[in-house]
């Protein structure tokens, strides 16, 4: 079955150091996506891509970088400028159809230690 | 800019009752999209039901329906004979539409409402 597949499912950081979140998906989506949810908080857009080799910082992009080199992957770089990267970070993807919604992976738990 | 408000943190109902979960938004968009997504304890998301702005009918989505009120720009959630299995955090999100050359440029979340299904 098709789906987005986050790696790793919770990931312990040291302060000062860069870490790599994953996020795959076989669906051949063309939009994909990058969340971020804090405790007793909804949702917030740090970063998204609608095509391949672009992509376009959201709300909270401070500290995070991206890159989408190829149509399956988009990973999120958490880098040591992000101020309070403790959180859970959902990765999803969009065909474009909002009918369809938006499809999200399981999530990575990161936490500094 | 699109804020979504969910003023219920916390419900508590009764097994079998219908359950109504509120969502207002505010937006200058003339073209948007309404979402529900249910996040159980494990954390993924769970896409629930959506609502186009044009649309002229309410939608549907088996136990699930979207009571949408354009003028007053709510879009309330509605799960008809609840379950235990309904237990979970419900967020109300909305995006922009009208875009070409691909997907749309994200959802703007509320806080959402924690739900709880009481035997």
């Amino acid at each position: 079955d098709g789906g987005i597949t986050q790696s790793p499912k919770y990931l312990f950081r040291k302060e000062g150091q860069n870490v790599t979140l994953s996020c795959e998906q076989n669906l051949n989506h063309d939009a994909m996506y990058w969340y971020r949810q804090d405790p007793g908080q909804g949702l917030r857009l740090i970063y998204y891509s609608q095509i391949v080799n672009d992509f376009q910082k959201g709300d909270i992009a401070e500290g995070y970088s991206v890159s989408r080199e190829k149509k399956e992957s988009f990973p999120l770089t958490v880098t040591s400028a992000q101020k309070n990267p403790t959180a859970f970070y959902l990765c999803a993807s969009s065909m474009g159809d909002p009918r369809r919604g938006y499809t999200f992976g399981s999530g990575t738990r990161l936490t500094v230690v | 800019a699109q804020k979504i408000t969910q003023t219920q943190p916390g419900m508590f109902v009764q097994e079998k009752e219908a359950v109504t979960l509120d969502c207002t938004y505010d937006t200058s968009d003339p073209s948007y999209g309404l979402f529900w997504y249910k996040q159980p304890s494990s954390g993924e998301m769970i896409f629930l039901i959506y609502q186009g702005s044009y649309d002229q009918q309410n939608a549907t989505e088996g136990r699930y329906s979207l009571n949408f009120q354009k003028a007053r720009k709510s879009a309330n959630l509605v799960i008809s004979a609840s379950q235990l299995g309904d237990s979970a955090m419900y967020f109300c999100a909305m995006s922009r539409e009208g875009y070409s050359g691909g997907g749309a440029d994200g959802l703007t979340f509320g806080k959402g409402t924690h739900l709880i299904i009481q035997p």
